[in-house]
Parts: structure tokens; sequence; C-alpha cells
């Protein structure tokens, strides 16, 4: 079992809607959460990176942490086509070290004009 | 703002060859990782180095090594190519007096034919 499961979809929706992408992790010492949005053979781009449980909001980006439940989520808000691209969660261990990324395996989404 | 740069971007070898991938991180950043990306697969993490010394080790091939040097890039050198290591190799950078983010490069994508 990985320790990080993300549903790989594909997931569409029509432009405008909200999206809400999740992963879960089984191994609590992961205490720094990212998600990375990756067009088709380009590098990850950081869009989100969060500490504690909660929610965090960065423009129509919204990362939610759940310690306790050991899940993440990413919503996004009114959906563009721009928006289409691969969406992968990624943590990782405090200690120095330690301090490699571990991903989901990505979902891969598509907004529908 | 200034990003990871790599080089080449994109490197064809043949089977048993050798290979030598650049990466010149973001400004200030003082370590370095490098990822394995398959098509259609998360990035694995392979190597990270701190200060020019190795910090953390992942699923790295002995045929593989890699290094630090004093102004921070790093090198990434693969021996006896196989056909299986086709595949987007990724280097990321981060600061540790700063936030746990990692920032990512475009990648090189070694085609071995």
């Amino acid at each position: 079992q990985k320790e990080v499961e993300q549903d790989p979809g594909p997931l569409s929706v029509p432009e405008g809607a909200i999206v809400s992408l999740n992963c879960t992790y089984s191994n609590s010492a992961f205490q720094y959460f990212m998600w990375y949005r990756q067009y088709s053979r380009k590098g990850p781009e950081l869009l989100m990176c969060t500490y504690s449980s909660g929610n965090k909001e960065d423009g129509r980006f919204t990362a939610q942490v759940d310690k306790s439940s050991k899940y993440i989520s990413l919503f996004i808000r009114d959906s563009q086509p721009s928006d289409s691209a691969t969406y992968l969660c990624a943590m990782r261990r405090i200690s120095f070290g330690n301090e490699k990324l571990t991903f989901g395996t990505g979902t891969r989404l598509t907004i529908i004009p | 703002a200034a990003g990871v740069i790599q080089s080449p971007r994109h490197l064809i070898k043949e089977k048993r060859e050798t290979a030598t991938l650049k990466c010149y991180p973001i400004p200030r950043h003082d370590t370095v990782y490098w990822y394995q990306q398959g098509p259609g697969q998360d990035p694995q993490f392979l190597i990270s180095f701190y200060e020019k010394m190795q910090s953390d080790k992942g699923s790295i091939p002995d045929r593989f090594s890699a290094q630090q040097f004093s102004d921070y890039h790093s090198e990434l050198n693969m021996s006896s190519l196989e056909l299986g290591d086709s595949a987007l190799y990724f280097c990321a950078s981060s600061s540790r007096g700063g936030t746990y983010e990692q920032y990512f490069g475009p990648g090189t994508r070694l085609t071995v034919t």
C-alpha cells in the first residue's frame, strides 16, 4: 500500500464549477502538505503549502488539512479551462535529512468550456 | 522571479552510454533534490544535497551518482544507461532557512534507445 493515496481520475467538470481533489495518507510523520499542478511534460508548479490542520486560501484555491483523519483536499473555485492539468498532492516529514516529498499518483483534471 | 534551471532539456542516449544532467537552484536556495518521473507516474525521489553534502537518499540506482558544487548547482551522473532509465528528471530546490517549499525546474527528458 502506498503511503499517499490519490484518486487518479480522470475528472471532467464544466467551466465555473467547484473542483474538489483529495488525498489520504497513512504516515503520521508527514507534517507538511503541498499541492502541485503539472501540465503535460512540464515541471510541477507549487500551488499551496500547508502545515497545520485547517484551511488555507489563495485566490481561487483552498487547501484543507485534517491531520486526525490523515486527509487533505484542494478546492478550486470558478474553475477555468486553464486549470486543466494533473494535480499532485505531496507531503514530507519535518526533520532535517528527511525532506523528500512523497507524492500521490496525481489526478488528471479537465475543465470543459 | 528566478526559477530552477535545468540543462539539457532533452537528451537522447543509447544503452550503456553515460549522461550528465545539470541543475541550477533558485538563488539563495541551499538544498537541491532530484526526482525521476516515468510516463504516467508520480515523481520518485532520488537524492538530495544540503550545503554540498548528501542529505537524503531514495531509490537511486548504484549506476547513478550526484553531487552539489560550491555554487550550489548540482549534477546527476548516470552511467550504463538502460532503456528503463527513459523518464523525466526533475530538480527542485528549497531553502532551509525559509519555508519547506520545494520549487521544481522544467525537467530534462531523457530518452534511452
